[in-house]
């Protein structure tokens, strides 16, 4: 099942915050995180696993929630490359089949 | 240079046409996944691959059949392509099933008419 990711859109000026959330209905046992810019392939930001922990890339921050089954990426004091669609990818469970579903992706604009 | 090689990168065919699209890595990778992108929907999975010859159905595997024959290569492929298949399609490669970055290829668009 597709995770929900809001919001779909956001522009910022260089240097503002932004937080994207990413949540499921179902229990995860792990959360992705991954930026594509346009006519590129997605690149990989961040993986949050089952416990509750938060982790950071640069500016680039993230939470996982395991009681609400959702993920939060935090973005602070943006800069003009962090500009791109960001897609949240959630693996439901802890089967031994492994399957990543993402989301449809929020596509974050920064402006000078 | 750790890489994921997807050929070709633009495709336009016909209606049954049949075609393959391959992908490679060369990280030694065990899990290969497909993956298509279309506009509003995100990316959804077509098929994936915990190691050679075991292979699973992602989330859109219909029309689409894959092979996992050596470690290394992953090709997708269309027995009759129809024109509901146009899309832009990644391949990606992680070291183990879970816990791990996946590595995504350039992509191939394809588009069928």
């Amino acid at each position: 099942q597709q995770p929900v990711q809001s919001p779909q859109a956001v522009i910022l000026r260089e240097g503002e915050d932004a937080v994207i959330n990413c949540s499921s209905s179902k229990a995860l046992y792990s959360v992705h995180w991954y930026r594509q810019k346009h006519g590129e392939a997605p690149v990989f930001l961040m993986i949050l696993l089952k416990g509750g922990e938060q982790k950071g890339h640069d500016k680039i921050s993230a939470s996982f929630n395991e009681k609400k089954q959702q993920s939060s990426l935090y973005l602070t004091a943006s800069q003009l490359s962090y500009s791109g669609t960001y897609f949240c990818g959630t693996e439901i469970g802890g089967g031994s089949n492994y399957k990543l579903t993402f989301g449809k992706g929020t596509l974050l604009t920064v402006n000078p | 240079e750790a890489q994921v090689t997807q050929n070709p990168r633009y495709l336009i065919t016909v209606t049954g046409k049949k075609l393959t699209v391959t992908c490679s890595q060369n990280m030694n990778h065990e899990y290969m996944s497909w993956y298509r992108q279309d506009p509003g929907l995100g990316l959804r999975q077509i098929y994936y691959s915990m190691n050679v010859e075991v292979t699973d159905k992602g989330d859109v595997p219909e029309g689409y059949k894959v092979s996992r024959k050596e470690k290394r290569n992953f090709p997708l492929i269309l027995e009759s392509p129809s024109p509901n298949q146009t899309s832009l399609y990644f391949c990606a490669s992680s070291q183990t099933s879970r816990r791990t970055e996946q590595y995504f290829g350039p992509g191939t668009r394809l588009t069928v008419t």
